[in-house]
């Protein structure tokens, strides 16, 4: 159980385009999602956390407009990369959890966007 | 800026031997600490945790060492196994948080 999905795994994108990437729990409700992006050779960085019917709340020094976080049900939350560019290029993953505790947090296998 | 640090990239290690993997971290309010484990086109999925009131947690053949007065802890893997290999992330939090604070990683490669 507690497997998290992340749809699409890898996407190619034009300089300007926006870009929406999908993080599914599959067996499990999540109350909280998370999502972070990790550039090369450097750590996952939390960007933001989702709570199911309430806004994001983003770290410092993450664009909000840019990183628009949707957390519409239990089982889905939406991360879109607005006017994307090629410094957004980067992997990013999502977790789920579905109780309280840090170790209860599951994660996605992670997208991998690059920006022309 | 990084509040845990992996200094090791990688870790190369024979298999039957141990594997000591390293993490540093800066921030005094971290009090619960956890490895994850990574394959490649998988996401990080939960090892071992250790809370700040113990110095030492085993689970089979992974045991996690603390040291608050260093701000250091390590993962110790032993004996390693060829299905050992993957990358191995250290992360912290307030046990009163979920925010995790992950480090870079470290790639463990077993050889046989």
């Amino acid at each position: 159980g507690a497997v998290v999905s992340q749809h699409p795994s890898r996407v190619i994108c034009k300089s300007g385009t926006s870009v929406k990437i999908e993080c599914r729990s599959l067996d499990f409700q999540a109350t909280t999602m998370f999502w972070y992006r990790q550039f090369p050779k450097q750590s996952l960085m939390l960007m933001a956390t989702s709570n199911e019917g309430s806004k994001a709340t983003y770290e410092q020094g993450v664009e909000k407009d840019k990183f628009l976080i949707n957390h519409a049900s239990l089982t889905l939350s939406t991360l879109t990369v607005t006017s994307a560019h090629p410094e957004d290029s980067s992997f990013y993953i999502c977790s789920a959890s579905r109780a309280p505790g840090p170790e209860t947090q599951y994660f996605g296998p992670g997208t991998r966007l690059l920006v022309l | 800026d990084q509040q845990v640090k992996q200094n090791s990239p990688s870790l190369s290690v024979q298999e039957g031997r141990i594997s000591i993997l390293n993490c540093d971290y800066t921030n005094s309010m971290f009090d619960y600490f956890l490895w994850y484990k990574k394959y490649p086109a998988e996401g990080p999925t939960f090892l071992i945790s250790i809370s700040s009131i113990k110095d030492k947690n085993e689970d089979g053949r992974f045991t996690v060492f603390l040291n608050k007065s260093a701000k250091h802890l390590s993962l110790h893997i032993v004996p390693s196994q060829p299905g050992d290999s993957a990358v191995y992330f250290c992360a912290a939090t307030a046990i009163n948080d979920y925010k995790l604070s992950f480090g870079a990683g470290t790639t463990v490669t077993v050889r046989a």
